[in-house]
């Protein structure tokens, strides 16, 4: 398996407090992506990163911020948890190009985040 | 991404081979298609891909008509174990923004 880590792996926080995700891999690889899981809607990207300090929105970004200031490390950071952010959220990286046809991607094992 | 279309579930008994049929009408000629795999509580893993006629590895095999309007991913004799969902990704080279859908929820029962 891939070396894709998220922590925490559990969170239960209270509506308006800052929560923040952090994805680490020891792959070495540029891309990475936050996705949220929800029943009936497959997963949703959030923000994907394409180096350091490059990231961009995906289809779901409203209220989610990220970070990534080395190869390593993609922090997904909830500015003011709602409830509606309740889900379980999914880090991914895939290799050097990134692109659908030469790199698939590599998923972690979640992080469940419960907003009261 | 072309948009694809597939089952919401399917049910299959321990054994038998499944078939889950993926439509994209509006493939392009770049465009690959993949297969993703995900258990519960765990995140997607690739199976297979491929661009025409059939691929087969040791999980599944892939077929994909002359036309490429749609591609049907054949599990052999599955088990329990292969209770599962999974999604079908259609894109290109540039494509690294992957578009998941809500999958095809495979149940196998005993």
């Amino acid at each position: 398996d891939a070396g894709i880590t998220q922590s925490p792996r559990h969170k239960v926080t209270e509506t308006g407090t800052p929560v923040t995700l952090r994805c680490h891999q020891t792959e070495n690889h540029r891309y990475m992506y936050w996705y949220r899981q929800d029943p009936g809607h497959g997963l949703r990207l959030i923000h994907y990163s394409y180096g350091v300090k490059d990231t961009d929105k995906g289809e779901v970004s409203d209220g989610y911020s990220v970070s990534r200031s080395k190869t390593e490390d993609f922090l997904l950071t909830l500015e003011s948890a709602t409830s509606s952010q309740t889900s379980v959220y999914f880090c991914a990286i895939s290799g050097s190009s990134g692109g659908l046809v030469t790199d698939t991607q590599y998923f972690g094992p979640g992080t469940r985040l419960t907003v009261l | 991404l072309a948009k694809t279309t597939q089952p919401i579930s399917m049910d299959s008994y321990e054994g038998q081979e499944v078939n889950i049929t993926c439509s994209h009408n509006n493939i392009a000629t770049n465009d690959y298609i993949t297969w993703y795999q995900q258990f519960p509580s765990q995140g997607p893993r690739f199976i297979i891909q491929g661009y025409k006629t059939k691929v087969t590895n040791e999980v599944a095999s892939l077929f994909i008509p002359a036309d490429r309007k749609s591609s049907t991913l054949s599990l052999p004799r599955v088990s329990l174990s292969d209770t599962a969902v999974y999604y079908c990704l259609v894109g290109d080279r540039d494509d690294y923004k992957l578009s998941f859908g809500a999958g095809t929820t495979v149940t196998v029962r005993a």
